[in-house]
Parts: C-alpha cells; structure tokens; sequence
C-alpha cells in the first residue's frame, strides 16, 4: 500500500519566487497535517485539516504561507514570497482515527532550500 | 514551560549497552503519549504507544509518570541499527493535535 506521497522531494528556489509542496495522503485517512523541521525549532505543526476542512491554522508563520485541500486526497502548502529563513523539510502526514491523538502517518518530506 | 521537553543529546553508547531517555510534558490533561523514531534525512515513524501500566515491545520499554509528567524509554542492548532521533509525543483530548518534543539522538558505536 502506498504510504503518505509528497513532492516535490527537493526544491531550490531563490527568494521572492513562489514555492507550491504538495501532499497525497493515506486513502481513507482523513486527516491531514502539515509539519515543518528545522534542527533549531524541532518539528512545528502549521495546519491541520479534518475531513478536507482547516481545523487550526494557528500554527502557519504569517500570510506568506497558504494551504488547501481541495479534495480528501489532496492537499497543497504555498509559500510567496519564500524567504531564506523558511528553508526548512516540510512533511504532511495523515491519520485514519476519528480524533486527532492517533498514530500519525508522515510522507518523506519536502527538503526546502530558498537562496 | 515548552510543553514536550526532552534532552537533545547526543547520547553516544557502545553495542550492548542500555539507553534510559527522559521526556516531561507540560499539559497535565494529556492523554495519549507516544515515542516516535527518526532515522537521519527520513520521516518520523511510530516505534511504540506509551501506557499507563507501561509496556515492552522486545528490547524497548515505555514507562509513563501521571504524577510527575514524565515519560521515558528504555532500550537495552543496543544495536548499531536504534542509531536515530527517538521524538517523544503527547497529545491532549480528542480535540487537539499531537506535540512532539525535539529529539533525542542517539549514537550507538561498535
């Protein structure tokens, strides 16, 4: 079974340049999570969305940052203009369970680079 | 207070040896708590739940610590392959997502 499906795998962009990550979850799953990593703040949850819908967003740095699920088996991270300091690996997962304290499954991440 | 403390190590062990890591939380109404592996340059994966009564997966133990909210995760003779980041994870009620902690990395040398 496919797990949780990201890509772009690596991205290099140069600031100012608008950068779109995109997120396959598990098939039924219906959660979604969107992480970011970073070896200074550890990983940091930007949005989650239940049943393709934002539950808490509270999580995303500012209005640079944007992300939809337009479907229950898809979902995009926006990012414009980037910034040098939003080089970070930006993982999705997924989770089946009816609330949010269940295993979560994350996909292999985007590595983000922006020069 | 960070609400998932963990020590970031490194903690570097010779084979065979055993690895206590330590975890506090800071939401005294959490109710699921977790212990997470990641291998270098990879995702985070699930390596075992934590319960109240504590429980063992093979060479790995997980205790948990109502009162004094504290995890921890023991793994005894080590393997050159439980060389990760072992995160450690708690959640709150059915309403709130889970927070992790930022690792504790672990060496294990021949």
């Amino acid at each position: 079974d496919a797990g949780v499906i990201q890509s772009p795998r690596h991205e290099v962009t140069e600031m100012g340049q608008e950068v779109t990550l995109r997120c396959k979850p598990i098939s039924g799953h219906n959660s979604l999570f969107w992480y970011r990593q970073t070896m200074m703040r550890g990983l940091e949850l930007l949005i989650y969305f239940n049943n393709n819908v934002p539950i808490d967003d509270s999580g995303m740095p500012e209005d640079r940052f944007s992300a939809k699920m337009p479907n229950a088996s898809f979902s995009t991270l926006k990012i414009q203009p980037s910034e040098p300091r939003d080089s970070a690996v930006y993982f999705c997962a997924s989770t089946g369970g009816a609330g949010l304290v269940d295993e979560q499954y994350f996909g292999p991440g985007t590595r983000l680079t922006v020069t | 207070r960070k609400e998932v403390e963990q020590d970031p190590g490194p903690f570097n062990v010779p084979e065979g040896a055993t690895v206590a890591f330590n975890c506090t939380y800071s939401n005294s109404a959490s109710q699921s708590f977790f212990w997470y592996r990641q291998d270098c340059r990879k995702e985070p994966k699930l390596l075992m739940s934590v319960y109240s009564s504590g429980n063992e997966d093979g060479r790995f133990t997980a205790q948990l610590n109502r009162a004094s909210q504290y995890i921890s995760l023991l793994i005894r003779d080590s393997k050159l392959s439980d060389s990760a980041t072992y995160l450690c994870v708690v959640g709150g009620s059915g309403n709130t997502p889970l927070v992790f902690g930022k690792g504790t990395r672990l060496s294990v040398i021949a």
